[in-house]
């Protein structure tokens, strides 16, 4: 089945700790996202990916990092200057059409983080 | 700066009832319009998009109605049923995504 893949579905940080949240796609999809939802709160875009080896921040990047090695993965790490990391994470994946247009964007099934 | 909007949180509707959500959004260069629906702890799933080109796009009881010259857009859930109850954002895509703050639907048996 093609999709996408989160995992944990639950992440423990400890404070001071780096942790890393996996996302897979085998959908051939060339663009990848990270958006954060807080409580009561819409999408939020951490980072996104349009390519392999190259990534833009979003409007909350500060605190995560991303790598883009291969076209399947796009891995969140959420370092310890994120000092509010508690949230549930969402990956997603789009194709990118001509002259960068996206049509549609589907989502994993998301990671909760909390600290410990 | 928000540039999709959902400014109402919340909605309840009666079973078989029609249900409109509503969205606004400022740039006129957006391709697509998309909404999603979500449930809590789940990654939202997408229901109907429509191009920018269009002003509507219908699919079942799910229909988005896009309204250029107002910058507006609306999804209409008709009949509405109880597993219709959920977050229903609204998106827009040109080079990312946008989303709108959501708008939880409520639809009474």
């Amino acid at each position: 089945d093609g999709g996408i893949t989160q995992s944990p579905k639950y992440l423990f940080r400890k404070e001071g700790q780096n942790v890393t949240l996996s996302c897979e796609q085998n959908l051939n999809h060339d663009a990848m996202y990270w958006y954060r939802q807080d409580p009561g709160q819409g999408l939020r875009l951490i980072y996104y990916s349009q390519i392999v080896n190259d990534f833009q921040k979003g409007d909350i990047a500060e605190g995560y990092s991303v790598s883009r090695e291969k076209k399947e993965s796009f891995p969140l790490t959420v370092t310890s200057a994120q000092k509010n990391p508690t949230a549930f994470y969402l990956c997603a994946s789009s194709i990118v059409l001509l002259a960068g247009v996206q049509e549609t964007q589907y989502f994993g099934p998301g990671t909760r983080l909390l600290v410990l | 700066d928000q540039q999709v909007k959902q400014n109402s949180p919340s909605l309840s509707v009666q079973e078989g009832r029609i249900s409109i959500l509503n969205c606004d959004y400022t740039n006129s260069m957006f391709d697509y319009f998309l909404w999603y629906k979500k449930y809590p702890a789940e990654g939202p799933t997408f229901l109907i998009s429509i191009s920018s080109i269009k002003d509507k796009n219908e699919d079942g009881r799910f229909t988005v109605f896009l309204n250029k010259s107002a910058k507006h857009l609306s999804l209409h859930i008709v009949p509405s049923q109880p597993g219709d109850s959920a977050v229903y954002f609204c998106a827009a895509s040109g080079n990312q995504f946008y989303f709108g703050t959501g708008t939880s639907l409520t639809v009474i048996p």
